[in-house]
């Protein structure tokens, strides 16, 4: 099945600083997805992001569909920021999320 | 707020019982998805049920079953409990699982947290 690889796989930040996290994934996919789930375990969507570039606020995220990865850019991060940060991909429209194994950041004032 | 929501939010109980969870998706979506996040394997696909009807299966054990009612909401069952169980189990909805439809964004219920003991 496709594989989904996160990096890196732990991330420590001051409060402002900027980050970059990537998702590579092995093979086509129809969609992918953008998840914080915050310390009280809730999974919040980010992006659906199956190609392009998004804007939403400090976050941004672009997709590379060719090239089978995708990036989420935190900018002036916060504390709130905080938490674990998942990417998960569709092989075919209307089947199951696959997920990553996360990027967990730690950002402190 | 997903719009998705989960009952119960915790739950603790002994090996070799048996517990529902529930799950009621976003209004209008017809698919319905359940995930287990665990510390070892991570967030996994169970099963998904699209209009009532099962749809696909993924690493769910045969004690845990499942089904979706006329009114869209659905349930979670996991009999003979082990302590392997305790994890958090998400449910997630979308407007269509149907091939071919180009958007099919999934979006998230708070959990349900596990613990056997």
């Amino acid at each position: 099945g496709i594989q989904v690889e996160q990096s890196p796989p732990d991330l420590i930040l001051q409060e402002g600083a900027n980050s970059t996290l990537r998702c590579n994934f092995s093979d086509s996919v129809n969609n992918l997805q953008w998840f914080h789930q915050n310390p009280w375990g809730q999974l919040i969507n980010l992006f659906y992001i199956p190609s392009g570039t998004k804007q939403n606020g400090r976050l941004s995220a672009t997709t590379v569909a060719t090239e089978r990865y995708s990036l989420l850019y935190i900018s002036s991060s916060q504390t709130t920021d905080s938490g674990v940060y998942f990417c998960a991909v569709v092989r075919q429209a209307g089947t199951a999320l696959i997920f990553g194994k996360g990027t967990t950041l730690s950002v402190s004032s | 707020d997903s719009g998705v929501t989960q009952t119960p939010k915790h739950l603790i109980t002994a090996t070799g019982q048996r517990v529902t969870l529930r799950c009621s998706p976003r209004s209008g979506d017809l698919s319905v998805y359940w995930y287990q996040q665990s510390l070892d394997q991570g967030l996994q696909f169970l099963i998904q049920y699209y209009n009532g009807e099962e749809r696909a299966k993924g690493n769910i054990l045969e004690r845990f079953s499942a089904q979706q009612f006329p009114d869209l909401h659905s349930e979670l069952n996991l009999s003979s409990l082990e302590l392997g169980d305790s994890a958090l189990y998400f449910c997630a909805s979308s407007v269509t699982g149907l091939a071919g439809v180009t958007y099919n964004e999934q979006f998230f219920g708070p959990g349900t947290r596990l613990t056997v003991l």
